[in-house]
């Protein structure tokens, strides 16, 4: 199976900042990855897919890059509408495996 | 406007069964591959299982393999998750969601999910 690994496991970051969140996949997965917000209480969205293709309705402060094995999901400038989880999700093969998640607050 | 909804979760004893049912609108049910994810309390997402448009392939996570069984109805526009021998560690919010085509298995749109707790 791939494991998928993202880092920070949490983070602050003042209304503004440029956020980075690092997935690591444990083998390559080519661009086959997605990112997903969950904001508190509610149900994953899509944000983002094969590493980099803003998913329609996202605003373009995110952006995703990568391919192989390491992968960035960048908020340009932190707003508070921001506050969520962010997953990534390889489907490059089964069985489809998640990251551990990053929690991102507003300091 | 896509819509899952899902219903069946419950309170159930270790050992138990249970049965998740979803329901699909707004969009041709029997064109899309479907999926389980599920989510445990304050924790991150598992995918559970995944289905083919038309029933004849099925996928699960080594965890749930010969305790769930996944399965759909098109002329009812509908997808299950029949779960038996359930554990503790299988209480979760679980969601149905759609996969984005039968070549790209991420998801597009999700239920708001139904929450299974074992416990005795």
């Amino acid at each position: 199976d791939i494991q998928m690994t993202q880092s920070p496991s949490s983070l602050s970051a003042s209304v503004g900042d440029r956020v980075t969140i690092t997935c690591r996949a444990s083998q390559g997965i080519s661009n086959y990855l997605a990112w997903y917000q969950q904001k508190p209480g509610k149900v994953p969205n899509l944000l983002i897919y094969a590493a980099s293709t803003l998913q329609s309705g996202v605003p373009s402060r995110f952006s995703g890059s990568g391919s192989g094995t390491d992968f960035t999901l960048t908020i340009s400038s932190l707003q508070p509408e921001d506050v969520a989880a962010y997953y990534c999700q390889n489907y490059n093969s089964a069985p489809l495996t998640f990251g551990g998640g990053t929690k991102v607050e507003i300091k | 406007e896509v819509q899952l909804v899902e219903s069946g979760g419950g309170l159930v004893q270790p050992g138990g069964s249970l049965r998740l049912s979803c329901a699909a609108s707004g969009f041709t049910f029997s064109r899309y591959w479907m999926s389980w994810v599920r989510q445990a309390p304050g924790k991150g997402l598992e995918w559970v299982a995944n289905i083919k448009e038309d029933g004849s392939e099925k996928y699960y996570v080594d965890s749930v393999k010969g305790r769930f069984t996944i399965s759909r109805d098109n002329a009812k526009n509908s997808l299950y998750l029949q779960m038996d021998s359930l554990r503790a560690e299988d209480t979760a919010v679980y969601y149905c969601a759609r996969h984005w085509n039968s070549i790209f298995f991420f998801f597009d749109y999700w239920g708001q999910g139904t929450l299974v707790t074992v416990s005795s």
